[in-house]
């Protein structure tokens, strides 16, 4: 079965500095790719996916993830982050079918 | 066009009890998915619902069950409520151009908060 694992529970980072937030996938097939944010009391909202083609992906928000099939990741980043960013960020792959399956989460918070 | 809604958006309810939580989906989507999220457990799927038939099941007992009407609309329906099925309920449509076709980007609601005592 496929799983993701995303390798940090919490990040903190300050105000405009960057961002990294890991998610490893275990997959022998190709895979479709997400990335989900969660704001408090609110529903997940897609950030970006990939399905196939440039192995760099843009999202909005000023997110991207970069793709790397050999090292089965599927890194999230962004160059300066905003305190707005705050939220639960979801790594999530799809193994077939119409459903989802998601890592348990990275908590990003913003420090002024 | 309007988003995914969910009614109610809060629920308390207790042991042994049962509920019902409604879903109606982005229009003209005819795929709902329903999944449970939980601080234990994470975000996993319950089971998806394309034309008024359940298609995929996740790994939940059978006191989780669900329904498609005819206009999309979905219900789930948990009996005999446990301390553990406190949990974010969330429903996410999707538009389905072939049946058993590639995955179809899904739209979530912003969920349903299901509180046991």
């Amino acid at each position: 079965a496929q799983s993701v694992t995303q390798l940090d529970s919490q990040v903190p980072v300050f105000e405009e500095a960057p961002v990294e937030l890991r998610c490893n996938y275990s997959s022998s097939v190709s895979v479709y790719l997400f990335w989900y944010v969660q704001y408090p009391n609110q529903g997940l909202q897609l950030l970006l996916k990939y399905l196939s083609g440039s192995t760099l992906v843009k999202g909005i928000n000023g997110f991207e993830a970069e793709f790397n099939k050999s090292q089965t990741s599927f890194h999230l980043r962004k160059p300066s982050v905003h305190i707005s960013d705050t939220a639960e960020y979801f790594c999530a792959v799809n193994p077939g079918a119409q459903k989802l399956v998601f890592g348990q989460g990275t908590r990003l918070t913003i420090n002024p | 066009k309007a988003g995914v809604t969910q009614t109610p958006r809060y629920l308390i309810k207790t042991r042994g009890q049962q509920v019902t939580l409604s879903c109606s989906p982005i229009s003209g989507h005819r795929s709902v998915s329903w999944y449970q999220q939980t601080p234990g457990q994470g975000l996993q799927f319950l089971f998806e619902y394309f034309s008024e038939t359940q298609r995929n099941k996740g790994n939940f007992p059978g006191r989780f069950s669900g329904r498609q009407f005819s206009n999309s609309r979905s219900e789930m329906n948990v009996s005999t409520l446990e301390l553990g099925d406190s949990a974010l309920y969330l429903c996410a449509s999707s538009t389905i151009l072939l049946a058993g076709g590639p995955y179809n980007e899904q739209f979530f609601g912003p969920g349903t908060r299901l509180t046991v005592l």
